[in-house]
């Protein structure tokens, strides 16, 4: 099975911060890189897909870039809505796995 | 706007089977692979397996020899049976659509827990 590993776990950020996430597959994926957002209590929903791709509807402030092993989901300004656990995901090769998550927390 | 709804018992006892099924609606369960995918309280994330609508399957090996899972095309329904369940089987369980760029549409979540 591929690896995905996160980082941080968890981070406190304020109204307005950009937000780095990082992704690292243990081995290569090219660009098969998706990540999900998801709320306390609701099902993921996914933001980016192949890497850098904004999936309909999610807003513009949500980004992606990587390829092969390292990847990182970025929001440009962070807003109230966006406190919530991010996942990265690799659709690569069976068993789709999922990296440990990140909370985002209000500082 | 095609939409998911998982359904089965809240309830499993151990060594027992876990079954659950999840309706479409909005769309056609043809040409898509179906996913489930199941979150233990606190905490990620675990694949168990996806199936497409011609019924072809793939499964998570950790949970492989007790997985199966079947499509239903008349119905627009897909199931998921997990035989020989243990209390490291309760989780919130999603029906999802694995579409051709990620897991874009999930179902709200099922709450399964094995107790006697």
């Amino acid at each position: 099975d591929i690896q995905m590993t996160q980082s941080p776990s968890s981070l406190s950020a304020s109204v307005g911060d950009r937000v780095t996430i990082t992704c690292r597959a243990s081995q290569t994926i090219s660009n098969y890189l998706n990540w999900y957002q998801q709320k306390p209590g609701k099902a993921p929903k996914l933001l980016i897909y192949a890497a850098s791709s904004l999936q309909s509807g999610v807003p513009s402030r949500f980004s992606g870039s990587g390829s092969g092993t390292d990847f990182t989901l970025t929001i440009s300004s962070l807003q109230p809505e966006d406190f919530a656990t991010y996942y990265c995901q690799q659709s690569y090769s069976t068993p789709w796995t999922f990296g440990q998550g990140t909370k985002v927390e209000i500082k | 706007q095609v939409q998911l709804q998982e359904s089965g018992p809240g309830l499993v006892k151990p060594s027992e089977t876990l079954s659950l099924s999840c309706t479409v609606s909005g769309g056609s369960i043809s040409s898509y692979y179906w996913s489930w995918i199941r979150q233990p309280a606190g905490k990620g994330l675990e694949w168990i397996g996806r199936i497409y609508s011609s019924g072809s399957t793939n499964f998570n090996p950790s949970l492989n020899s007790r997985v199966t899972m079947s499509v239903d095309t008349s119905k627009n329904q897909f199931s998921l049976r997990l035989s020989s369940v243990t209390a490291a089987d309760t989780a919130v369980y999603y029906c999802a659509r694995d579409g051709h760029d990620g897991v874009d549409v999930w179902g709200q979540g099922t709450t399964v827990t094995v107790s006697s």
